[in-house]
């Protein structure tokens, strides 16, 4: 089944504690991106890849690292949360470089908590 | 830069009957798309209907339809015959050539019966 896994799905942490959410799809896209979802925000791009070893800044990427060393994955790196980090946050993947008219496809969502 | 205004926070409407969410935008480019998310409890993210902004007709999906307005640049979205299943934060999003794909704040959809 052409799917993004997200894992894990619920996260609480503490300040400080390095976590890593991992993403991986199995649709043999190019481009892949990291949003975090707040109440009232809507969603916000993090930081995107158009391919291995191509990753840049979205809207806000304070406090995240991202990686693309395979095609299929696209780990997001919180070398240290902070509670102002807690949010839903989605990986996704879409075809072509850039999303043009090709969808974006989302997995399931990670629910992070930084106490 | 491009944005995304979804102006209602909250709608509700009947089972059985139709409601229309609202989308405004802006962008400097001329080749772009609009796309309407659909986000049930479940929290997935589901494609609801795709719009291609050099189509001058709009885009329908069973009982989904938009009212693209690309002078007004306004993004409806119509559900028809509206079900229980359709209950769910409803989010417009807009892409051109940046390889971005800008949200809205969202729509939160209300099926009573």
């Amino acid at each position: 089944e052409a799917q993004v896994t997200q894992n894990p799905r619920y996260l609480i942490t503490v300040t400080g504690k390095k976590l890593t959410v991992t993403c991986s799809q199995n649709m043999n896209h190019e481009y892949m991106s990291w949003y975090r979802q707040d109440p009232g925000l809507g969603l916000r791009q993090i930081y995107y890849s158009m391919n291995v070893e191509v990753t840049d800044k979205g809207d806000v990427p304070e406090g995240y690292k991202v990686s693309r060393k395979e095609k299929r994955n696209f780990p997001l790196i919180l070398e240290s949360p902070s509670p102002n980090q807690t949010s839903l946050y989605f990986c996704a993947s879409s075809l072509f470089f850039g999303t043009g008219g090709s969808p974006l496809h989302f997995g399931n969502g990670t629910r992070l908590t930084v106490t | 830069a491009q944005t995304v205004t979804q102006s209602q926070p909250e709608m509700s409407v009947q089972e059985a009957e139709t409601v229309t969410l609202s989308c405004t935008y802006d962008t400097s480019e001329s080749d772009y798309y609009l796309f309407w998310y659909k986000q049930p409890p479940s929290r997935q993210m589901i494609l609801v209907i795709r719009q291609e902004a050099y189509k001058q007709q709009n885009a329908t999906e069973n009982r989904f339809s938009v009212n693209f307005q690309k002078a007004a640049k306004s993004f409806s979205l119509k559900i028809s015959d509206s079900q229980l299943g359709d209950a769910a934060m409803y989010f417009c999003a807009l892409t051109g050539t940046a390889s971005k794909l800008t949200f809205g704040t969202g729509t939160r959809l209300q099926v009573t019966l």
